[in-house]
């Protein structure tokens, strides 16, 4: 099982180019999550989907955009890349939330370390 | 506003005892978890705690109370491999995660 892959694993963008982080995940599982995480704070939601087909903001959307045309995959998009977009990304997903049964638990994948030049 | 806190380091002996602590006010509660990230890799789900006391799992426990807005990991018998950041997550009444910043554990020989 490989659980959640993510690609490019590091990438380096000049201000004003596009690119597209890709997440798979390989679990069946409904819930797929795109975050942040910048030196000296916790992780922050950018948008997150709840189904295939289904996408939603989350504390920090803008300048991103996603797409889950697919269950098993979730894509993250940033269509002019600034400096402040440099971050550690990581996807994550989970079988959802109604209770617990392993169900609100996330499964992360290694992370994608972009910088914006 | 919602508020996770933690300390920021945090140094312990190898062999020995550490609690890490976590106060948070949220929106609404529906549980708190812990996760650990070893330096650059992905995090990794430790426990979760949503009713107050202590959940054991081998050397690690995590302890709840609500009414105080509290908990703390504790890690006992310590080992190099323990070295790691421990990220402390509250699951709010909108079932959204909000994270502490979380504590980075250097263990020293």
């Amino acid at each position: 099982n490989a659980g959640v892959t993510q690609t490019p694993k590091f990438r380096v963008l000049k201000t004003g180019q596009s690119m597209t982080l890709l997440c798979a995940q390989d679990m069946n599982h409904e819930y797929m999550y795109w975050y942040r995480q910048d030196p000296g704070m916790g992780l922050r939601l950018i948008h997150y989907s709840v189904g295939e087909g289904t996408t939603a903001k989350g504390e920090v959307p803008d300048g991103y955009n996603v797409s889950r045309l697919k269950k098993q995959n979730f894509l993250l998009g940033l269509e002019s890349a600034a400096p402040s977009q440099t971050s550690v990304y990581f996807c994550a997903s989970s079988t959802g939330t109604s209770g617990f049964s392993g169900a609100n638990v996330l499964t992360f994948g290694a992370g994608s370390r972009l910088t914006v030049l | 506003g919602q508020n996770i806190d933690q300390p920021t380091e945090m140094t312990a002996t190898e062999g020995a005892i550490v609690q890490i602590n976590c106060t948070y006010q949220t929106s609404g509660f529906n549980g708190l978890f812990w996760y650990q990230q070893h330096a650059g890799e992905a995090p990794t789900f430790l426990s979760y705690n949503v009713l107050d006391g202590l959940e054991e799992k081998g050397r690690f426990s995590s302890f709840l109370s609500r009414s105080k807005g509290y908990s703390y990991l504790l890690l006992k018998e310590l080992q190099m491999k323990d070295s790691a950041s421990y990220l402390c997550a509250v699951m709010d009444s909108n079932y959204q995660l909000i994270w502490g910043a979380g504590t980075k554990l250097i263990i020293k020989p």
